[in-house]
């Protein structure tokens, strides 16, 4: 069965303070990782997307990056605006265009 | 800027009135939209394909009969929540891929309803 899972599920960071969060998947052949951005409120935002192990993207205070069996978000220096519930997503095994989407990790940035 | 819209962005309504959320994309024809539903703190769960022409695709365990999907042109899918009820009350959110066979999906900034 595909699944996607995330940890933590809640982040408190002070400003400045690097961390780095988790997304590990067992989808059979995977195809792609994707991982978004969601406000309250909002739908995702669209960050990023990584197709084979070993690729690494950047975008400002963000880098996400992709192994066999996992990928990790690291935030760099955050800022509080920053601060959003970050998801991670993969195609299932039966059909490249359904997502099956992790729960979440709740990143909290304070001053 | 967005490229998939959805209306209206919050509803709140009697229980079993029927409600209609529409989801637009705005610069591209989608052959396929999908519609998510999430509860609070809880992620995206798919709840059906939406194809143009055709009947939806649903997922399992969610009542074709109960939401009603009419993807009736290229750029336009509507969800009707049919004779809603308090457990239906949730966010509702809708997606596109700007190409067949593309990703990512793209994702309207969905509706918040409320049954009363």
């Amino acid at each position: 069965e595909d699944q996607v899972t995330q940890s933590p599920e809640a982040l408190r960071l002070q400003e400045g303070e690097s961390s780095s969060l988790n997304c590990s998947y067992t989808v059979s052949g995977l195809r792609g990782l994707f991982w978004y951005r969601q406000d309250p409120g909002k739908g995702p935002e669209f960050l990023f997307t990584l197709y084979s192990a070993g690729e690494e993207k950047e975008k400002e205070r963000l880098k996400a990056t992709l192994t066999k069996k996992e990928s990790f978000l690291h935030i760099t220096a955050p800022k509080p605006e920053d601060s959003a519930t970050y998801l991670c997503a993969a195609p299932t095994t039966d059909s490249w265009g359904k997502l099956q989407f992790g729960a979440g990790t709740q990143v909290v940035v304070t001053p | 800027g967005a490229v998939v819209s959805q209306h209206p962005s919050w509803v709140i309504c009697k229980s079993g009135t029927s409600v209609k959320i529409e989801c637009r994309s705005l610069d591209f024809q989608a052959t396929t939209m999908f519609w998510y539903r999430q509860f609070p703190k809880q992620s995206l769960m798919l709840m059906a394909t939406s194809n143009e022409g055709s009947k939806a695709t649903y997922e399992q365990g969610v009542e074709k009969d109960k939401f009603l999907i009419n993807h009736a042109s290229l750029t336009l899918s509507t969800l009707t929540v049919t004779s809603a009820h308090p457990e239906d009350s949730s966010f509702y959110i809708c997606s596109a891929n700007r190409a067949v066979g593309s990703q990512p999906q793209h994702f309207g900034d969905g509706t918040r309803l409320s049954i009363l």
